[in-house]
């Protein structure tokens, strides 16, 4: 049972616009959540990440949005790039393991057409 | 370098060969990791080394055997692995084990296709 989803395999998104990718979990004792990307032939490379005690963490045209009831996270990239285009994993841990155990979902495809 | 570094990038084996794949970083970090990522599965943790001590050891099957030599390098033995097994293997580090934020390094990864 996956405890951490990313529903959309895939976004096509046109330069200039948002790209929102989506992000759902079901354990309720997450409270710290990453997100990464991954360029083919790369590692992934750590974007942005969010503390349960905040519902918003911005760095410059990422946003991440968090919603502790619904259990769902978002980044929205304004404006999108194409060189944005990736896959990007978002991760999930709990304060409760005390450890780098992250909980990584299957990733999304962005592609940020010109 | 700097970083995470991964050897090889690719490798092709058969299921009755011995192979290593190795792992280096240049960060400082105490804690070292080995993920495995499938076609359309999640990352998976596979092991944790600590200060040179595994920590965690997420049920992987034995022809999978990790060796930590040092802080700085991590390896991963592979004998008669099965065609299922092929994968990209990533290596990760991280300032230390014990604390729940803060964020993985990643090195490129080594893709592994098993004849």
């Amino acid at each position: 049972d996956q405890q951490v989803k990313q529903n959309s395999p895939s976004l096509s998104v046109q330069e200039g616009r948002i790209s929102i990718l989506n992000c759902d979990y079901t354990n309720s004792m997450f409270d710290y959540f990453l997100w990464y990307k991954k360029y083919p032939a790369e590692g992934p490379t750590f974007l942005i990440s969010i503390s349960s005690i905040k519902d918003k963490n911005e760095d410059g045209r990422f946003t991440v949005f968090l919603n502790k009831s619904a259990k769902h996270l978002s980044l929205h990239i304004v404006p999108s790039q194409p060189g944005d285009s990736a896959v990007y994993f978002c991760a999930a841990s709990s304060s409760t393991s005390g450890t780098y155990k992250y909980i990584f979902g299957t990733g999304t495809r962005l592609k940020v057409l010109a | 370098e700097t970083g995470v570094t991964q050897t090889p990038r690719h490798l092709v084996m058969g299921m009755t060969n011995k192979k290593s794949l190795k792992c280096e970083q240049h960060l400082g970090h105490n804690a070292m990791y080995w993920y495995k990522q499938s076609a359309k599965k999640p990352l998976e943790l596979m092991f944790v080394y600590s200060l040179e001590e595994r920590v965690e050891n997420n049920s992987v099957p034995s022809r999978f055997s990790p060796e930590c030599p040092n802080s700085s390098h991590l390896f991963l033995h592979l004998h008669t692995l099965q065609p299922e097994d092929s994968a990209l293997y990533l290596c990760a580090s991280s300032q230390d084990y014990l604390g729940n934020t803060g964020e993985l390094f990643f090195g490129e990864g080594s893709r592994l296709t098993v004849l």
